[in-house]
């Protein structure tokens, strides 16, 4: 069953702009994670964010969680070319068993030069 | 490079048939993940290993079977395959439980079904 939820679904900016994106889960959780494909490409991890934390950056990405609302959101400033790829938002499974992670359907984002 | 090796890259295969999809994971990884990604569905859980003994399952048909060997490398089997079959299976490796820590992605192996 699909845990978190992309939004939006495309996205498509020009290079320098920001780019936001949006994930919202069902169950809580402990850790929420944010990977990045590139086209036909292998997932790579970019960052985890703990249930106790709010805000977390990584260069140019920031991540902020809001478990009240059970959402969180990816932050990529200063976008280039080379950002253009699928972000999929990540959580721990916990409906009837642990140790894996359900991925939402993904942003697929579009950087112009 | 991840350190996870799938192979092999690409597969075409007929309806009816049956493949063989291998993992190796990165060294000292205990835990290997199989998924699947296609366009209609996402990226959908199969089945996770941990040191050699099944650890969760999730999406996974009865035509699919998966198993980790005591080197921890882990292959799936796709039986009777059909045109809905044909994604992308990716593998991936942890240290341990994929719900607390990253997970190291392979390339993944792209099977087309005919």
């Amino acid at each position: 069953s699909q845990q978190g939820e992309e939004d939006p679904q495309a996205l498509s900016i020009q290079e320098g702009e920001n780019a936001t994106m949006n994930c919202s889960y069902k169950t809580s959780i402990n850790n929420l994670q944010w990977y990045r494909q590139n086209s036909g490409r292998g997932l790579v991890h970019l960052i985890l964010i703990r249930s106790n934390e709010r805000e977390k950056h990584s260069g140019r990405l920031r991540v902020t969680l809001d478990t009240s609302k059970k959402s969180s959101s990816l932050l990529i400033t200063a976008s280039r070319a080379a950002d253009t790829a699928s972000y999929f938002c990540a959580t721990p499974n916990y409906g009837g068993s642990q140790g894996n992670l359900i991925f939402g359907k993904g942003t697929k984002l579009s950087v112009k030069p | 490079d991840s350190g996870v090796t799938q192979t092999p890259k690409h597969l075409i295969t007929a309806t009816g048939q049956r493949v063989t999809l291998r993992c190796s994971p990165r060294s000292g990884d205990l835990s290997v993940y199989w998924y699947q990604q296609s366009l209609d569905q996402g990226l959908q859980f199969l089945i996770q290993y941990y040191n050699g003994e099944e650890r969760a399952k999730g999406n996974i048909l009865e035509r699919f079977s998966a198993q980790q060997f005591p080197d921890l490398h882990s292959e799936l089997n796709l039986s009777s395959l059909e045109l809905g079959d044909s994604a992308l299976y990716f593998c991936a490796s942890s240290v341990g439980w994929g719900d607390t820590g990253e997970l190291f992605f392979g390339e993944g192996s792209r099977l087309t079904v005919l």
